[in-house]
């Protein structure tokens, strides 16, 4: 059975540091990774997608490293912002094709 | 175009009364998914429906919980005699196929009194 963990659970840091976030998984056999950011009260937004044959993907400020053999991915946010407040979500797609998530990460940056 | 819609955004319920949940996907996409958000939780899975069919209901509690994806029309997830546990956000995504990035609505957040 698959199991998402993401350390750590809550997160505060000052405007204009350099973060990362940190997702693991025990069943290797994935075919995709998602991180979403979710804000209070509200849905979710994809940031980025890593498929099973690739290691990194970058937007922006954000870039997401996948080390499947190992089951660990990170999400690194540059020059944060007080707009990056949220929670992060980290999910894997198995062979059933549905997404295990973790219980996230909550991240405040203080201005 | 739209991303997913879920309506009601918000949704309250008595004990024992029936809820209903619709899901209208992105345009284009076949493939149904709903989650289930409970308080300091996080997202699991319920069921995974394409139209008319539904491929994966391993995450659907056995009694009270029922979902649908007709050929024409929304996505339903309804939940029979509702009680104070079933009180979560309820969130719908969708994608082209399987196998593939999810788009997720901004969910229904059920209150049972």
């Amino acid at each position: 059975k698959q199991e998402v963990t993401q350390i750590p659970a809550a997160l505060s840091v000052p405007e204009g540091e350099n973060l990362v976030l940190n997702c693991s998984f025990t069943d290797s056999a994935i075919y995709n990774l998602q991180w979403f950011r979710q804000d209070p009260g509200k849905g979710l937004t994809s940031l980025l997608l890593i498929q099973s044959s690739q290691r990194e993907q970058t937007s922006g400020r954000l870039n997401a490293s996948l080390d499947k053999s190992s089951g660990r991915s990170t999400l690194y946010i540059a020059a944060s912002q007080p707009g990056d407040s949220a929670t992060y979500l980290c999910a894997v797609m198995g062979g059933s094709e549905k997404l295990v998530f973790g219980k996230g990460t909550k991240l405040t940056v203080n201005p | 175009n739209a991303g997913v819609m879920q309506n009601p955004r918000h949704l309250v319920r008595r004990r024992g009364q029936e809820a209903r949940l619709r899901c209208s996907p992105m345009k284009g996409h076949s493939h149904v998914y709903w989650y289930r958000q409970l308080p300091e939780e996080g997202l699991k899975f319920m069921v995974y429906l394409q139209k008319e069919n539904i491929i994966d209901e391993s995450g659907m509690p056995k009694e009270r919980f029922s979902a649908e994806f007709p050929k024409e029309g929304p996505s339903i997830l309804r939940i029979q005699q509702v009680v104070r546990g079933d009180s979560a956000a309820y969130f719908c995504a969708s994608s082209p196929f399987g196998e593939n990035e999810q788009f997720f609505g901004p969910g229904t957040r059920l209150t049972v009194l």
